[in-house]
C-alpha cells in the first residue's frame, strides 16, 4: 500500500514563527501535492512538485515555500506564520504525468496563534 | 474556469438504503476522477479512481460511473451502514493536478 506520512497530526505556532511543515511517501512518486483544506473553501492547490528540485505554484501560493531536495521528501514552509494560515494541510502523492491516482497524508491541523 | 460542484451539500438516510452522490464538472477535457472518503479531522482515503476511457468501477458496495459528454460522475453506494458516515468528496484530474468538488456530507443512521 502506498503510503504518504505527514510529520504532524496537531500544531500549534505563534505568529510571526518560521513552520516547516514535512510529507514523505514511499512509493517512488513523481509527484507531490499541498493543499489546505478550510470549512466553505474546500480545498486549495498551494504548490506542487513533478520531479526533485522542481515546483510549481498552485492557486494560493502566498506566503508558502516549498522544498524536494529528495524525491520521497516534500516540505512546506510558512516563512512568517500568521492567524490566516490556521487551517488543515493536507500532502499528496501520484505517480506519472498527467498525475494518476492521488493517495494523501493524513493531514496536519496547524493553528497560529 | 475549471469548476466541480457537489449536490446534495449534505445527506442523512436510515441504515440499509441505497443512496447516489452526484458530481458534476465544467470542462470535459478530463484524464481521470476520483472519489475519495473523508473522516472528521482525517486524511482523505481514496475510493475509486475512473480513467477518462471507462463508464465505471466498482469496488465492494461502491460502484462509480462517468459520463464525460455531459460532466457528470455518481457514487452509488448500496445497502448503507453507519460507517459510512463521511464527506465524501470528488476529484477531477486535467493533466497537472486536480480540482476538488465540496464534498457531500453523508450520515448513516442506525
Amino acid at each position: 500500500d502506498v503510503k504518504v506520512t505527514q510529520s504532524s497530526r496537531y500544531l500549534v505556532k505563534r505568529t510571526g514563527e518560521k513552520v516547516f511543515l514535512e510529507c514523505v511517501q514511499d512509493m517512488d512518486h513523481e509527484n507531490m501535492f499541498w493543499y489546505r483544506q478550510d470549512p466553505g473553501l474546500g480545498l486549495r492547490l498551494i504548490y506542487f512538485s513533478y520531479d526533485v528540485k522542481m515546483k510549481e505554484k498552485g492557486d494560493i501560493p502566498e506566503g508558502y515555500s516549498v522544498s524536494r531536495e529528495k524525491k520521497e521528501r516534500f516540505s512546506l514552509i510558512l516563512e512568517s506564520a500568521s492567524t490566516n494560515q490556521t487551517s488543515m494541510y493536507l500532502c499528496a502523492s501520484s505517480l506519472g504525468l498527467p498525475p494518476t491516482e492521488a493517495f494523501f497524508g493524513q493531514g496536519t491541523r496547524l493553528t497560529v496563534v | 474556469k475549471q469548476e466541480v460542484t457537489q449536490i446534495p451539500a449534505a445527506l442523512s438516510v436510515p441504515e440499509g438504503e441505497n443512496l447516489v452522490l452526484n458530481c458534476s464538472f465544467t470542462d470535459s477535457a478530463i484524464y481521470n476522477l476520483q472519489w475519495f472518503r473523508q473522516d472528521p479531522g482525517k486524511g482523505l482515503t481514496s475510493l475509486l479512481l475512473i480513467q477518462s476511457s471507462q463508464r465505471e468501477q466498482t469496488s465492494g458496495r461502491l460502484n462509480a460511473s462517468l459520463d464525460k459528454s455531459s460532466g457528470r460522475s455518481t457514487l452509488y453506494i448500496a445497502a448503507s451502514q453507519p460507517g459510512d458516515s463521511a464527506t465524501y468528496l470528488c476529484a477531477v484530474n486535467y493533466g497537472q493536478n486536480f480540482v476538488f468538488g465540496p464534498g457531500t456530507r453523508l450520515s448513516v443512521l442506525p
